[in-house]
């Protein structure tokens, strides 16, 4: 069936430094690429989404990579803050989203 | 605060007693979600529905049902044939052409 796999499981950083996580989808007709950020406790929100069609799109230190024929996509943030500290899911769609298992962010200050 | 509500936050249960979560959205959405998270895990999706009086099963749907009568509501029911119900319940909402799917704030519920 249809999965998204999303490595690191965690990762630490220095204030400062850039992150990158990556997911890996399944289903070839996946067209729509969002990541969400969840906060402790809080609900997940939309950071930056891609669509098929793209194969970057940038929002100020957010970005986001695609790449069809590998079924890769990734998120990279830079110049990190404490405050970006979240557990980042991305997910793919076809017809319905389907989410990787989230990397816990923790940005050392 | 987005627009959709969960209610209640905390929810307590004994097994074997079945408990529904409520979910309104004011956001005019077509599409409604429920999602289960457990801890270290995304979100896995238990039923959805596209449009009113229709609504299909997701990835985890046993043990669980909805109703969508109304646009703005789509409530679950955990029922006791759920094996674990342990969970953080998330709903969300989105409708044509974005396809953002809007969260609410989650139900933490706890059945001993």
């Amino acid at each position: 069936g249809e999965n998204v796999e999303q490595h690191p499981s965690t990762l630490s950083v220095q204030e400062g430094d850039s992150a990158v996580i990556k997911c890996t989808y399944s289903d070839s007709a996946s067209n729509y690429f969002p990541w969400y950020k969840q906060e402790l406790g809080k609900r997940p929100q939309l950071i930056i989404d891609i669509r098929s069609n793209v194969g970057e799109k940038k929002d100020q230190r957010i970005a986001v990579t695609l790449n069809k024929t590998a079924k890769h996509f990734s998120l990279h943030i830079t110049e990190t803050q404490p405050e970006d500290s979240a557990v980042y899911f991305c997910a793919a769609r076809f017809y319905k989203l389907i989410f990787g298992s989230g990397t816990r962010l923790l940005v050392r200050p | 605060d987005g627009g959709i509500t969960q209610s209640p936050k905390y929810l307590f249960r004994k097994e074997g007693q079945n408990v529904t979560l409520s979910c309104e959205q004011n956001l005019n959405h077509d599409a409604m979600y429920w999602y289960r998270q457990d801890p270290g895990q995304g979100l896995r999706l238990i039923y959805y529905s596209q449009i009113v009086n229709d609504f299909q099963k997701g990835d985890i749907a046993e043990g669980y049902s909805v109703s969508r009568e109304k646009k703005e509501s789509f409530p679950l029911t955990v029922t006791s044939a759920q094996k674990n119900p342990t969970a953080f319940y998330l709903c969300a909402s989105s409708t044509p052409p974005t396809e953002e799917q809007y969260f609410g704030p989650g139900t933490r519920l706890t059945v001993t």
